[in-house]
């Protein structure tokens, strides 16, 4: 069965350096996501990504996150200058189509930790 | 703005008990998807359900059913003869449509701990 994969799985950081997460969306997928769980809340929206171009985003992504399709497999999450609040479990996610017509699929998750 | 409302923060039960998660939620959409997902220890998230906003029929897979009633805003998930591994956090999302793409809003999620 496809699946999203996510690396690394963790990764930890000195508050201030730059950290890349990576993913691999399915083949087929045209919606590409980013969301975020800070450890024991639940799990919150960061961006959305489509046709090679950011289609939404919330509040929580602010000048200090990016996003990327560098070539036609990765879809990256940069984080210019970390900051202790970062540490958070990131998942990456892809759909087919728009969420609800589609089924969204979920990466196991990048657990990133900023000292 | 879209909201979810899992009241229930934790819940523990003794193996082969029913039990049932709360989902409230709040949305201006007329056409909306509801979904559940599993959160197990190891930290992945699994899709168990996608309903979406006019399809009010219940559903049942295997031990798992959901109560969709749309005049009170619920989406109610019950397990029955639970066991120890359905241990996980349970979390409650509603979609929204965009331009382009969409995204889902998640409740707080509810911690289900079966104990043998």
């Amino acid at each position: 069965e496809p699946e999203v994969t996510q690396t690394p799985s963790h990764q930890v950081t000195q508050m201030g350096q730059e950290v890349i997460l990576r993913c691999v969306p399915i083949s087929n997928h045209l919606y590409f996501y980013w969301y975020r769980q800070i450890l024991g809340q639940k799990v919150e929206f960061l961006v959305s990504f489509y046709n090679n171009e950011i289609s939404e985003k919330s509040e929580i992504f602010d000048d200090q996150f990016s996003v990327e399709r560098p070539d036609g497999s990765n879809f990256t999450l940069k984080i210019r200058s970390t900051k202790l609040e970062d540490s958070a479990m990131y998942f990456c996610a892809s759909s087919e189509d728009r969420v609800g017509t589609g089924e969204l699929f979920f990466g196991e998750g990048s657990r990133l930790t900023v000292l | 703005a879209q909201k979810v409302t899992q009241a229930q923060t934790e819940i523990s039960v003794v193996e082969k008990e029913d039990v049932t998660l709360d989902c409230v939620y709040e949305t201006r959409d007329t056409t909306y998807y509801l979904f559940w997902y599993k959160q197990p220890p190891s930290g992945e998230l699994v899709f168990l359900i996608r309903r979406n906003s006019f399809d009010e029929q219940n559903e049942i897979s295997g031990r798992y059913s959901w109560n969709f009633q749309k005049s009170t805003s619920s989406f109610n998930f019950t397990i029955t003869a639970s066991q120890v591994v359905d241990s996980a956090v349970y979390f409650c999302a509603l979609s929204e449509l965009l331009t382009s793409g969409s995204r889902l809003t998640f409740g707080e999620g509810t911690q289900l701990t079966v104990n043998p």
